[in-house]
């Protein structure tokens, strides 16, 4: 079946410094959308970015990711943390065998001073 | 404004209560699922409802039951809580699954 794979479950750093999450995927879809869902603390998932092109670099928010589907990865990045990206990750994509999307088990970003 | 709407947000319940949990949009989608957050299990999907009166299964329906007799509301029961759906709840709607879904502000249920 479908599966998304956050190899962290915690990702520390220090404020302005560069982050990467990480996001694999195993998919028999074709042509599918990727997501990335950010939640605040004791708020509701909120998209951040959606992407299903190749290649194509998608940002917003200052974070920005790529889908790259030769190595099945759509890894997050920001070039600067700040202190308000301290958030839960999830990486996302629809199910092939049912009308769902498929979430990871999510990355918790802690930004320090 | 797209929104969608959860009722109620907190609530304590006894083991052995019927609990429903309300989920309202406003953005006339089709597509609602009610999933549940755990720690260290992210978001686990319970239901899918395609549109009023066709509604599937996720992986992990088991001691769940759901309605959905309008398009812009969608239900969750749990007949005779355990404990062990204490959990925080989560409604969110789509116009299809491959869209942004949107999720309501969550209903953090106690079983006690």
């Amino acid at each position: 079946g479908d599966s998304v794979t956050q190899t962290e479950g915690l990702v520390t750093v220090t404020e302005g410094l560069p982050v990467k999450l990480n996001c694999t995927y195993q998919t028999t879809y074709l042509t599918i959308a990727f997501f990335w869902y950010v939640q605040y603390l004791n708020e509701a998932p909120q998209v951040l970015l959606r992407s299903s092109t190749d290649n194509k670099r998608t940002e917003h928010q200052g974070f920005h990711a790529t889908l790259h589907k030769s190595s099945s990865s759509f890894h997050l990045q920001k070039s600067s943390a700040q202190l308000s990206d301290s958030a839960l990750y999830y990486c996302a994509l629809p199910d092939s065998g049912y009308n769902k999307l498929t979430f990871g088990k999510g990355t918790v970003l802690l930004v320090s001073p | 404004d797209m929104k969608v709407t959860q009722m109620p947000r907190y609530l304590i319940k006894r083991m052995g209560e019927n609990v429903l949990l309300e989920c309202g949009q406003d953005m006339s989608h089709e597509t609602m699922y009610w999933y549940r957050q755990d720690p260290g299990l992210g978001l686990q999907l319970i239901y899918i409802s395609y549109d009023v009166d066709s509604n599937s299964e996720g992986d992990i329906p088991k001691g769940y039951r759901v309605s959905r007799k309008k398009r812009e509301h969608f239900s969750l029961i749990l007949d005779s809580a355990k404990t062990n759906q204490t959990s925080v709840y989560f409604c969110a709607s789509s116009l299809g699954h491959q869209d942004t879904q949107y999720f309501g502000p969550g209903t953090r249920l106690l079983v006690l």
